[in-house]
């Protein structure tokens, strides 16, 4: 049964800094891997999807890598801002989409 | 174009009762899927729907919940003598193509079910 891990559940650091949400599956039959963007009491919005085929994914500040092999997924966010402040969420489509619980993350201005 | 709708945004309902979500897909798109999000937790699968028939239902928690899509297009997702364990956000998303794979799925902004 694929299940999904996101480490750690929190996470507050000051503006400026880079960072690392990491997502983990324990089945590497995947589609693709999806993470997302979950501001307080609103949707979801997607960030980045990448392929079971592909290595990484980047879009502005964000790069997301994938190994299927270890079952890992990263989230990498440079040069942190305040607006960055939200729940992100990883998600595996083995054609449902299997969801971790999220990172809760506080950029400190 | 216009992305996956779902009305209403929030519904607050009295246990017991019976009610429905609805869920426009983005126009062409052959799949669709319901997910239910609690607080504090990411979102589980429910149903997922090629064309008109549910091709799994597996994720639906019990016989209380039920999904129609008679025409391959909009769908509902009906609750009946809801519980107040109901309460939760319900997401609709749609793709392309279904089971297979590499499509993205499409999400709404998401029905806030509150049951008292």
């Amino acid at each position: 049964k694929q299940e999904v891990t996101q480490i750690p559940a929190a996470l507050s650091v000051p503006e400026g800094e880079n960072l690392v949400l990491n997502c983990s599956f324990t089945d590497s039959a995947i589609y693709n891997l999806q993470w997302f963007r979950q501001d307080p009491g609103k949707g979801l919005t997607s960030l980045l999807l990448i392929q079971s085929s592909q290595r990484e994914q980047t879009s502005g500040r964000l790069n997301a890598s994938l190994d299927k092999s270890s079952g890992r997924s990263t989230l990498y966010i440079a040069a942190s801002q305040p607006g960055d402040s939200a729940t992100y969420l990883c998600a595996v489509n083995v054609y449902q989409l299997i969801w971790g619980a999220g990172t809760k993350l506080i950029i400190k201005p | 174009g216009a992305g996956v709708s779902q009305t209403p945004s929030n519904k607050v309902t009295e246990k017991g009762k019976y009610v429905e979500l609805r869920c426009d897909p983005i126009s062409g798109h052959t799949a669709l899927y319901w997910y239910r999000q609690s607080l504090g937790q990411g979102p589980e699968f429910l149903i997922y729907f090629q064309g008109t028939g549910a091709a799994d239902d597996s994720g639906l928690p019990n016989d209380r919940f039920f999904a129609v899509r008679p025409e391959g297009s909009v769908s509902t997702l009906k609750i009946q003598r809801t519980e107040r364990g109901d309460s939760a956000v319900y997401l609709c998303a749609s793709s392309p193509q279904g089971r297979g794979g590499t499509n993205e799925q499409f999400f709404g902004p998401g029905t806030r079910l509150t049951v008292l």
